[in-house]
């Protein structure tokens, strides 16, 4: 177990439908991470943000949105889902902001766009 | 855009054999992970390297760090069923900040 819970756990929504996805970091952990993996595209990182700010952007489609609260768990909103969205989305949390920090990775919720 | 190759794709082996794992890139990297991955559950990082030529050591795992910080290894001495899983390299490309996984490599040892 490393700490970091994500919501749900399993998703089955329509195409055209919005989403969000919760992550409670570790205790003391100040950044989040989310990443997406498929089968096709391996694991991608899509944003990370550090004590409720953004930090970082990777391959995050402008349709996907993500924020940190203050009490900093994170959610991450897709929106007019695509079949192609279909995947395993992961949080992560490490103590502070840096790619060197280790990052401790949920469970992740599966995704299935019908 | 920036790739992490990794290779082998696939690897099944016998308990007790040596395999060698690679994390190749044209980029250089200001520092790499390696994590496994079980399915069903996220990844976990195993090591990371942070200066070229770095060798780092965990258990029967060896990880070496690429002298220009393009590429990296895992090495696995004496596989044992337990050590099934997806290996991926990760590595944080500097100037731009992204974070980038590899392809992966999995692994299956046979009992």
């Amino acid at each position: 177990d490393s700490g970091v819970t994500q919501t749900p756990k399993h998703l089955i929504t329509a195409t055209g439908q919005r989403v969000t996805l919760r992550c409670s970091p570790r205790s003391g952990d100040l950044s989040v991470y989310w990443y997406q993996q498929s089968l096709d595209q391996g694991l991608q990182f899509l944003i990370h943000y550090y004590n409720g700010e953004e930090r970082a952007k990777g391959n995050i489609l402008e349709r996907f949105s993500a924020q940190q609260f203050p009490d900093l768990h994170s959610e991450l909103n897709l929106s007019s889902l695509e079949l192609g969205d279909s995947a395993l989305y992961f949080c992560a949390s490490s103590v502070a902001s840096g790619w060197s920090y280790e990052q401790y990775f949920g469970p992740g919720t599966r995704l299935t766009v019908t | 855009t920036q790739l992490l190759e990794q290779s082998p794709q696939f690897l099944s082996i016998q308990e007790g054999e040596n395999l060698t794992v690679y994390c190749n890139s044209s980029s250089v990297f200001s520092s790499l992970q390696w994590y496994r991955q079980e399915p069903g559950e996220g990844p976990v990082l195993l090591v990371t390297v942070v200066t070229g030529g770095e060798v780092k050591k965990l258990k029967r795992l060896t990880f070496q760090f690429g002298d220009a910080r393009k590429d990296s290894s895992l090495h696995i001495t004496a596989a044992q069923p337990g050590d099934t899983g997806l290996y991926l390299c990760a590595g944080a490309n500097r100037g731009t900040y992204k974070y980038i996984f590899g392809t992966g490599t999995r692994l299956k040892v046979l009992a």
